[in-house]
């Protein structure tokens, strides 16, 4: 079993639709990233939280620590949203991240 | 803007040949930096973290003396691929993370697309 692990593997949606990832983990973490993965292989970082929810503009991300989950939410979804997307645990013994398998997301206009 | 900048973004080469890799934190100083090698559909894998001047801390099963990494300053970091074979070809992509503060995002490059014939 993964330290870090998403869901779904593979997404896809039409133009407009509401988006969620979701990811569960099983270490300790001190933070938690989001990264979006583009088809070039540039990685950015979308959001990294330790604990609520953090928003910029239609992109949404929240994290229960109790419970080890967190989630990425894409409202209004468009197709240059079309990307991998990856959780990425900072643990708190160091500072590696653990990635998860990461989401395709394919947005169709 | 990018805040980290990696060099080249794509090298073809025979084998055999050792290839250089850089990793610039653009507006930033960099204490540590990381190395990552992703193959197609797999997510980024841990290579080695850069420690400016000192040695590299490999992941097991990462040969050392193969993939050479030197951090001589607080804002480059380089990976050598030495003798490389097919079997080295891959995505590589270096993250950094500003000096002293834990609690910031890593910022990554655009990673490097190493193809070796």
């Amino acid at each position: 079993k993964n330290e870090v692990e998403q869901s779904p593997q593979n997404l896809t949606a039409q133009e407009g639709e509401f988006i969620t990832i979701n990811c569960s983990y099983s270490v300790g973490i001190s933070a938690l990233h989001w990264l979006q993965q583009h088809p070039g292989g540039g990685i950015v970082s979308l959001f990294m939280l330790s604990s609520g929810k953090k928003k910029h503009g239609r992109l949404i991300a929240t994290i229960n620590i109790q419970e080890k989950h967190s989630s990425l939410h894409i409202t209004a979804s468009h197709p240059r949203d079309s990307a991998v997307y990856i959780c990425a645990a900072l643990e708190t013994s160091g500072s590696r991240l653990t990635f998860g398998e990461g989401t395709q997301l394919t947005v169709n206009p | 803007g990018a805040v980290v900048s990696q060099h080249p973004s794509r090298v073809i080469c025979k084998s055999g040949t050792s290839v250089k890799i850089e990793c610039r934190s653009l507006d930033f100083q960099a204490t540590t930096m990381f190395w990552y090698r992703q193959f197609p559909k797999q997510s980024l894998m841990l290579m080695a973290t850069s420690n400016e001047g000192s040695k590299a801390t490999y992941e097991q099963g990462v040969e050392k003396d193969k993939f050479l990494i030197n951090h001589a300053s607080l804002t480059l970091s380089t990976l050598t691929v030495t003798s490389a074979h097919p079997e080295d070809s891959s995505f590589y992509i270096c993250s950094a993370r500003r000096w002293a503060v834990s609690n910031q995002p890593q910022h990554f490059g655009d990673g490097t697309r190493l193809s070796i014939l």
